[in-house]
């Protein structure tokens, strides 16, 4: 099955830094997926992004998906966007969500 | 329009007990997925349904677990005999069905499950 992979495992950050979180995979996908586990375990959609460029505020997005990569930004960070990012694939002909181990992400006032 | 719901949110048992873990989809959503989440790790798929079928279980422990998804009511993930390494958080996602955006997956809360 697809093989999914983020870098770096931690991240610290200063309040207003900027950081980008990597996601690689290692097939063609259907669907992919980023997501943030906040400090009480709620998991929120961030972007639905199986190929190309979006954008939500301070956050953006890409994916290339013939290179097999995704790419999360974070501009200005606040403290609450601390917590994990996940980044979940789902390969083509699959079913399920295949998860990367995440990124932890700790931004200090 | 409310999201996907779980219950109960926390949930302590004894080793031996049943546990059952109840998720009820987004308004429009027929497609379910269950995840668990051991303490400091990532979340890994264990069984996708669809009403009143089961679509894939690869991820599903062969013993002690199942899961279902009837014509009415929520969706229930049930653990028969819990044993300590059971104890971690169950997520709930659901989607509208498959192909295109279609795939997008919205998360519940959680059940955090307890084995004493």
């Amino acid at each position: 099955g697809i093989q999914v992979e983020q870098s770096p495992p931690d991240l610290i950050l200063q309040e207003g830094a900027n950081s980008t979180l990597r996601c690689n995979f290692s097939d063609s996908v259907n669907n992919l997926q980023w997501f943030h586990q906040n400090p009480w375990g709620q998991l929120i959609n961030l972007f639905y992004i199986p190929s190309g460029t979006k954008q939500n505020g301070r956050l953006s997005a890409t994916t290339v998906a013939t290179e097999r990569y995704s790419l999360l930004y974070i501009s200005s960070s606040q403290t609450t966007d601390s917590g994990v990012y996940f980044c979940a694939a789902q390969g083509v002909g699959g079913q399920n969500f295949v998860f990367g181990p995440g990124t932890r992400l700790s931004v200090l006032p | 329009n409310a999201g996907v719901m779980q219950n109960p949110r926390h949930l302590v048992r004894r080793r031996g007990q049943e546990a059952r873990l109840r998720c009820s989809p987004m308004k429009g959503h027929s497609h379910v997925y269950w995840y668990r989440q051991l303490p400091e790790e990532g979340l890994k798929f264990m069984v996708y349904l669809q009403k009143e079928n089961i679509i894939d279980e690869s991820g599903m422990p062969k013993e002690r677990f199942s899961a279902e998804f009837p014509k009415e009511g929520p969706s229930i993930l049930r653990i028969q005999q819990v044993v300590r390494g059971d104890s971690a958080a169950y997520f709930c996602a659901s989607s509208p069905g498959q192909g295109g955006s279609y795939n997008e997956q919205f998360f519940g809360p959680g059940t955090r499950l307890t084995v004493l």
